[in-house]
């Protein structure tokens, strides 16, 4: 069964910090590409970032409006994503979800094709 | 970064009737692989969202046949065709040609 499970998060005050952890089943997880993405409480979806394969070197991309506070890494095995969010503000408020891209054999089709339960972060001013 | 906007923001249609959602990107989701990067994502109350449609028209693996992705460029359609009670939810259009990926704001389908 291919599935991504999700810790961590929780409430933290204002200017904190908080890591969620991503792990995987089912598959070669550090063979995948993982991203983060975050929905505010009754709003749409948002992109967070992206943690490549170790082919390439786990390399990340992340959204302007965290590349200075947050920071994508995997854990020491390679089998677990980690999304370390410091300085955070109200609006960081969300559930956040883990997420694979979906390839085609090789080939990347631009999309994400299974999703983390979600973990809630509530940050209190 | 690309905009994507979806219309309508919400539609009540009744059982058996088709459903259609719109989806415009701000510029060409044209990749320069040629491939064209636009997804549908289903999310029921209470849960993850679920891959549709990805690529423009190929549904993912499961999805009933009575969705269907269309489209080219800039502008984009999701039609569920027969419409029942189990596809009450929010429906989003992504992007996956560019960082930052984008997503439409999101159309609550509703019976």
């Amino acid at each position: 069964d291919v599935r991504l499970v999700q810790s961590g998060g929780g409430l933290v005050q204002a200017g904190g910090s908080v890591t969620l952890t991503c792990e995987g089943s089912g598959f070669r997880f550090n063979e995948n590409y993982i991203d983060w993405v975050r929905q505010a409480p009754g709003k749409g979806l948002e992109w967070v970032g992206q943690s490549r394969s170790k082919p390439h070197d786990y390399s990340t991309e992340a959204a302007a409006s965290v590349r200075d506070r947050f920071i994508i890494s995997r854990g020491d095995l390679g089998n677990s994503v980690l999304l370390q969010m410091k300085s955070l503000k109200i609006e960081d408020t969300a559930v956040y979800y883990c997420v694979r891209n979906y390839f085609e054999g090789a080939s990347y089709v631009g999309t994400f094709d299974i999703w983390g339960q979600g973990t809630v972060v509530t940050v209190s001013s | 970064e690309i905009m994507m906007t979806q219309t309508p923001l919400s539609s009540r249609v009744t059982v058996g009737q088709t459903a259609s959602i719109s989806c415009r990107s701000s510029q060409s989701l044209v990749h320069s692989n040629g491939n064209t990067y636009l997804s549908w994502f289903q999310q029921r109350p209470g849960q993850p969202p679920r891959l549709l449609i990805y690529e423009v028209s190929n549904r993912f693996s499961g999805v009933p046949d009575r969705f269907s992705g269309s489209g080219a460029g800039t502008d984009f359609t999701l039609k569920i065709n027969g419409v029942e009670a189990d596809d009450v939810g929010v429906y989003y259009c992504m992007q996956g040609t560019q960082f930052p990926r984008t997503f439409g704001q999101g159309t609550k389908v509703e019976i």
